[in-house]
């Protein structure tokens, strides 16, 4: 009963191949998001989903596609792939209350190895 | 632009002492801070908060201070445990669900 969850946890694979990495969360949460882990681990958020609509997206190369298909999904997809783009990802989510902190929730992580 | 800075990467302390981490920021229009701890293989889970407003909020063993004229804020656990070993990232938020990490410090508690 894993509050939120990604798959696959290791993805390897060849530089130009397009991959996906996909997470849910069971909590009832409002709000989604991605991060990346760069290797001077340094987290910073690409996407934010609200009930399966876009309302953060950083500057991030269109190759990242982010999808939400219902609330308790919001997908990555990433086209193209490049050496750059390992990393750790990490999806999470929280409620949208609109006021005080956001304490977000995070999934285990994707170590995503470009070769 | 790095807006939240952890400018120790590592800090061991003994079993039973006081552990301090600290971070920095540059924008003054953060409204929350937070800390979150990471043990490896796993996700940041979120351990305390503070208003902007507050200057000390405290959880168990377990207090962050903030200091906004200096722009810096604290995490403080007394006494430490060898549980408490782990990566622990500051961040900051502006507005409804934008946070901004630190780059972490990772905590060692020596039994």
């Amino acid at each position: 009963d894993t509050a939120v969850s990604q798959t696959p946890k290791y993805l390897v694979t060849q530089m130009g191949n397009d991959k996906s990495i996909k997470c849910e969360q069971n909590l009832g949460h409002d709000t989604m998001y991605w991060y990346k882990q760069d290797s001077k681990k340094f987290l910073k958020i690409m996407f934010s989903y609200n009930n399966k609509e876009l309302i953060i997206n950083e500057t991030v190369p269109n190759r990242f596609s982010p999808k939400s298909p219902d609330k308790a999904h919001l997908n990555l997809h990433i086209n193209s792939l490049e050496l750059g783009d390992s990393a750790v990802y990490f999806c999470a989510s929280s409620l949208n209350r609109g006021q005080g902190a956001d304490e977000q929730f995070f999934g285990p992580g994707t170590r995503l190895t470009v070769l | 632009d790095q807006q939240v800075k952890q400018n120790s990467p590592s800090l061991s302390v003994q079993e039973g002492r006081i552990s301090i981490l600290n971070c920095d920021y540059t924008n003054s229009m953060f409204d929350y801070f937070l800390w979150y701890k990471k043990y490896p293989a796993e996700g940041p889970t979120f351990l305390i908060s503070i208003s902007s407003i507050k200057d000390k909020n405290e959880d168990g063993r377990f207090t962050v201070f903030l200091n906004k004229s200096a722009k810096h804020l604290s995490l403080h656990i007394v006494p430490s445990q060898p549980g408490d070993s782990a990566v622990y990232f500051c961040a900051a938020q502006a507005g409804a669900n934008n946070l901004f990490f630190g780059t972490g410090t990772r905590l060692t508690v020596i039994p």
